[in-house]
């Protein structure tokens, strides 16, 4: 089974704190994604990242960062956490898409919930 | 910017009945669409994918897909208590490596 590993389950952080949300994946994925989800506007794209130290912005990059030294760890840091940044985090890796046939699919993490006081 | 559209529900349908899901979206080009299943505090998984027009069946469930009217649907044959949740439709953006848009969700109650 993919198996996508988020280092925390539950976070609290203060307001200005750096935080680091890591996410580790063991199929050998190329592709490693970041979203937040919050109620009335689903997944959003953070950034993600088709192979090491590469990356790319997603929708909404304003106030993280990302770091991809290794291909199976992906992660995702606030240099100075918000409280509008408060919401469920969520890693997802994949193959990358070569043909039609390949099983393209995104697994996801059991996803991190951070809470900004 | 680049939309996938799902009406939010709740969608309540009795036991043994077939709920029907839908999903439009605005990229033209996007070549394969998704259907994840999100239960209340976990993480999404993958029901179903479809990249060619018409239906994809897969035990109780079946996918359609029709490019040209930019729709995709979820059938689910038999409800079960068991499949309410959320589900999500989710696009491949064309041009792009597997980065996918993904839908507000649509919930699911299933009334026993």
């Amino acid at each position: 089974d993919v198996k996508v590993t988020q280092s925390s389950r539950y976070l609290v952080k203060r307001t200005g704190e750096k935080v680091f949300l890591e996410c580790v994946q063991d199929m050998d994925h190329e592709n490693m994604f970041w979203y937040r989800q919050d109620p009335g506007l689903g997944l959003r794209l953070i950034y993600f990242s088709y192979d090491v130290k590469m990356k790319e912005k997603g929708d909404i990059p304003e106030g993280y960062s990302v770091s991809r030294e290794k291909k199976e760890r992906f992660s995702l840091i606030l240099e100075s956490a918000s409280t509008n940044q408060t919401s469920m985090y969520l890693c997802a890796s994949s193959y990358p898409r070569l043909d039609r046939g390949r099983d393209t699919e995104a697994f996801f993490g059991q996803g991190t919930r951070l809470t900004v006081v | 910017q680049k939309e996938v559209e799902q009406n939010s529900g709740p969608l309540s349908v009795p036991e043994g009945a077939i709920a029907s899901l839908n999903c439009t979206y605005s990229d033209r080009g996007s070549q394969s669409f998704f259907w994840y299943r999100q239960y209340s505090g976990k993480s999404p998984e993958l029901i179903m994918f479809i990249y060619s027009n018409g239906d994809k069946e897969d035990g109780r469930f079946t996918a359609q897909l029709n490019k040209a009217s930019q729709y995709v649907s979820l059938l689910i044959r038999d409800s079960q208590p068991s499949d309410s949740a959320t589900y999500l439709c989710a696009v491949e953006e064309s041009g792009a490596t597997n980065k996918l848009i993904f839908g507000t969700g649509t919930l699911l109650a299933v009334q026993p």
